[in-house]
C-alpha cells in the first residue's frame, strides 16, 4: 500500500516553461488535494477535487491548473512558470469522513520545485 | 474567514525537558481541530485530532484539549526527546467550507538537543 505518490521529488524549471507534478494514490480516496508551502506562510491550499470530474480553487490557484480524470490521480499543472512558483507542493487525499474520521488528509511526501 | 495562529519559533528544548506549543484559531462554530508534524524531509503526518469542545487528542505522549472558551488547542508533551525534532502545524476544519478544507498556521520549529 503505497499511500500518496508525488514525482518528482525535485524539479528546476527556467521561466515560462511548463511542467506537471504528478500525484496518484491507491487507497481509493475521493478528495484529493495540492497545497503549497513557503516558509513563514504555512501550507495553503492550491485546488482540490471532491471526485473524478470535479475540481475546485483553493486559496492560490492563480498559475496552476488541474484535471481529474480517475480516481486514482490528480496532476497540478504549471503552464508557464514564474519565480514566485518556488515552492515545496505536497499532494493529500482524504476517504469518507464517517470511515476515516473527521477530515484527516494523507500527505505524499512533497515535490520541491526550483524556477529561476 | 477561519484562520489559525501559532507560536514563533523555532522552539529549541533539551532533551526530557516539556513542551508546550501554543496554537489559536478563528472560526465560525465548532471546527475539528488538528496537530499534524513534519519531519525533515518528509510529507506532514496526523499526530492528533479533536472534533468537539473538551476533547483531548493524544498519541505518541502529546496531547492537546479543545478549548472553545479560548479558542485553543495548545500541544503539550512532557518529556521531549531527539526524535520529536520536527515541525509542527496546528489546522482547523470547519463549517465556513463545508469542512472540505483543512486551515494550517505557520508551522513551529522544534529543536530538540541530547
Amino acid at each position: 500500500n503505497a499511500g500518496v505518490t508525488q514525482t518528482p521529488k525535485f524539479q528546476v524549471l527556467k521561466t515560462g516553461q511548463s511542467m506537471t507534478l504528478q500525484c496518484a494514490q491507491d487507497m481509493n480516496h475521493e478528495y484529493m488535494s495540492w497545497y503549497r508551502q513557503d516558509p513563514g506562510m504555512g501550507l495553503r491550499l492550491i485546488h482540490y477535487s471532491v471526485g473524478a470530474g470535479i475540481t475546485d480553487q483553493g486559496e492560490v490557484p492563480n498559475g496552476y491548473n488541474v484535471s481529474r480524470s480517475t480516481t486514482e490521480d490528480f496532476p497540478l499543472r504549471l503552464l508557464s512558470a514564474a519565480p514566485s512558483q518556488t515552492s515545496v507542493y505536497f499532494c493529500a487525499s482524504r476517504g469518507t469522513p464517517k470511515i476515516s474520521g473527521a477530515n484527516v488528509l494523507t500527505f505524499g511526501a512533497g515535490s520541491r520545485l526550483t524556477v529561476l | 474567514g477561519d484562520s489559525v495562529t501559532q507560536m514563533e519559533g523555532p522552539v529549541t528544548l533539551s532533551e526530557e525537558a516539556f513542551l508546550t506549543i501554543n496554537c489559536t484559531y478563528t472560526a465560525t462554530g465548532y471546527p475539528s481541530l488538528f496537530w499534524y508534524v513534519q519531519y525533515p524531509g518528509e510529507g506532514l503526518q496526523l499526530l492528533l485530532k479533536a472534533t468537539k469542545a473538551d476533547d483531548k487528542g493524544s498519541n505518541k505522549g502529546f496531547e492537546a484539549t479543545y478549548r472553545k472558551e479560548t479558542t485553543s488547542f495548545h500541544l503539550e508533551k512532557g518529556s521531549v526527546q531527539v526524535s520529536d525534532s520536527a515541525v509542527y502545524f496546528c489546522a482547523l476544519s470547519g463549517v465556513n467550507t463545508g469542512f472540505q478544507k483543512l486551515v494550517f498556521g505557520t508551522g513551529t520549529r522544534l529543536l530538540v538537543s541530547p
